[in-house]
């Protein structure tokens, strides 16, 4: 079973505190990504990437920096957070399927 | 403009209902067109993906593609309480990489 590992659970900041979500995926696909899923918008694409190294942005990526360090390993880095990032944030993997880890809820106060 | 509107936005059954979700989009890339589900909680699991136009039964489950007039539907038989989540549709994006546009989803409840 495709396993896709996300931490923390959930975190709570200040406005302008810097925050790392980590995802960990034991696929062994290339591609992995970072949502964020708010009510009355759906899951948006923040950053992707098809391999270590390798970092692409998606949809919506103002405000968030991503690093793709091993095959396995995927962050998001909030350098400065605000009160509109509060969201659920999800990473998957994909080869074709996406894998969906369990979210990070995050707040930003 | 939405690229994936899904439609109803919830839906409350009884167990053993035929359940039928529609998903309308804007655009596609030729990839398959995929329905996940979301249980509180939990992230979206893949449930069943189509490719071509007409319709693809696994199970309980039967979808239907028409790529023309631009619509995928899903049709759930004999819904459990199991059953009750959020359904997201998810229409692969023509940009060039293995990206998806999804729905806000249906949200669905089977009461027993």
């Amino acid at each position: 079973e495709a396993a896709v590992t996300q931490s923390p659970r959930n975190k709570v900041t200040v406005t302008g505190g810097n925050v790392t979500l980590s995802c960990r995926q034991t696929n062994s696909h290339n591609y992995m990504y970072w949502y964020r899923q708010d009510t009355g918008h759906g899951l948006r694409l923040i950053h992707y990437s098809y391999g270590a190294g390798n970092l692409q942005i998606g949809d919506v990526p103002d405000g968030y920096k991503a690093t793709r360090t091993t095959q396995e390993d995927f962050f998001l880095l909030l350098e400065l957070a605000s009160p509109s990032q509060t969201s659920l944030y999800f990473c998957a993997s994909s080869q074709g399927t996406l894998y969906f880890g369990s979210g990070t809820r995050l707040t930003v106060l | 403009q939405e690229k994936v509107q899904q439609s109803p936005e919830s839906l409350i059954v009884p167990e053993g209902a035929m359940v039928s979700l529609n998903c309308s989009f804007s655009d596609s890339a030729s990839q398959s067109i995929w329905w996940y589900q979301q249980h509180p909680g939990k992230g979206p699991k893949a449930l069943i993906s189509i490719f071509s136009n007409g319709n693809k039964k696994e199970g309980r489950l039967t979808v239907y593609l028409n790529r023309a007039s631009l619509h995928v539907s899903l049709h759930i038989k004999d819904s459990q309480p199991s059953d009750s989540a959020v359904y997201l549709c998810a229409v692969p994006s023509n940009t060039g990489y293995q990206n998806f546009y999804f729905g806000k989803g249906t949200s669905l409840t089977v009461i027993p």
